[in-house]
């Protein structure tokens, strides 16, 4: 059962605009969330986490937000450039990563 | 500092064989997490190995099997080799564990059962 879902697996958007990524979850009991960002044949980096103490977190061009009552949380990239071109995962943190499938993301020069 | 590294890079086995894959965590790291990644199926979790106890597993068959040692290295067994464990294989690393804190990843070992 895919406790953490990204049901957008592709976007694409046009250089400078914005980018959102969105993720939805279902254990009321997570607490803390992550995003990672992945190129082909490389392993996921950390971009950006939240803590569900928090709504927001922002980091330079990204930003996230958590909506614990809607179980949802969201991705703001902006402004989007092309090397920002990759596959996002977001995941909810306990005794392991619950990760969602991933949404890949194109951005369009 | 170096990253988490993982060897091999790429392997190709055929199916029945066994194969091991192996996870050199960031120094200091005591966790390490396994992970398995299928298109369409995002990132599985495997285990996870702590102070060379395995601490949280997955919903994996038996076949799949790990141990860390006492320097935090760890290794991931899979025996019987089928088809379907065609992947790429992910371990993380972390200070302690995963919870409220990120973990780093390698690069990934790509496993290809023919």
């Amino acid at each position: 059962d895919q406790q953490v879902k990204q049901n957008s697996p592709s976007l694409s958007v046009q250089e400078g605009r914005i980018s959102i990524l969105n993720c939805d979850y279902t254990n009321s009991m997570f607490d803390y969330f992550l995003w990672y960002k992945k190129y082909p044949a490389e392993g996921p980096t950390f971009l950006i986490s939240i803590s569900s103490i928090k709504d927001k977190n922002e980091d330079g061009r990204f930003t996230v937000f958590l909506n614990k009552s809607a179980k949802h949380l969201s991705l703001h990239i902006v402004p989007s450039q092309p090397g920002d071109s990759a596959v996002y995962f977001c995941a909810a943190s306990g005794n392991q990563f619950y990760f969602g499938t991933g949404t890949s993301l194109t951005v369009i020069p | 500092k170096a990253g988490v590294t993982q060897t091999p890079r790429y392997l190709i086995k055929t199916r029945g064989q066994q194969v091991t894959l192996s996870c050199s965590p960031i120094s200091g790291h005591r966790s390490v997490s396994w992970y398995q990644q299928t298109p369409g199926q995002g990132l599985q979790f495997l285990f996870e190995y702590f102070s060379e106890t395995q601490r949280n597993k997955g919903n994996f068959p038996g076949r799949f099997s790990g141990r860390q040692f006492s320097n935090s290295r760890s290794e991931m067994n899979v025996s019987t080799l089928e088809l379907g464990d065609s992947a790429l294989y992910l371990c993380a690393s972390s200070l302690v564990g995963t919870a409220n804190t990120e973990a780093f990843f390698g690069q990934g070992t790509r496993l290809t059962v023919v």
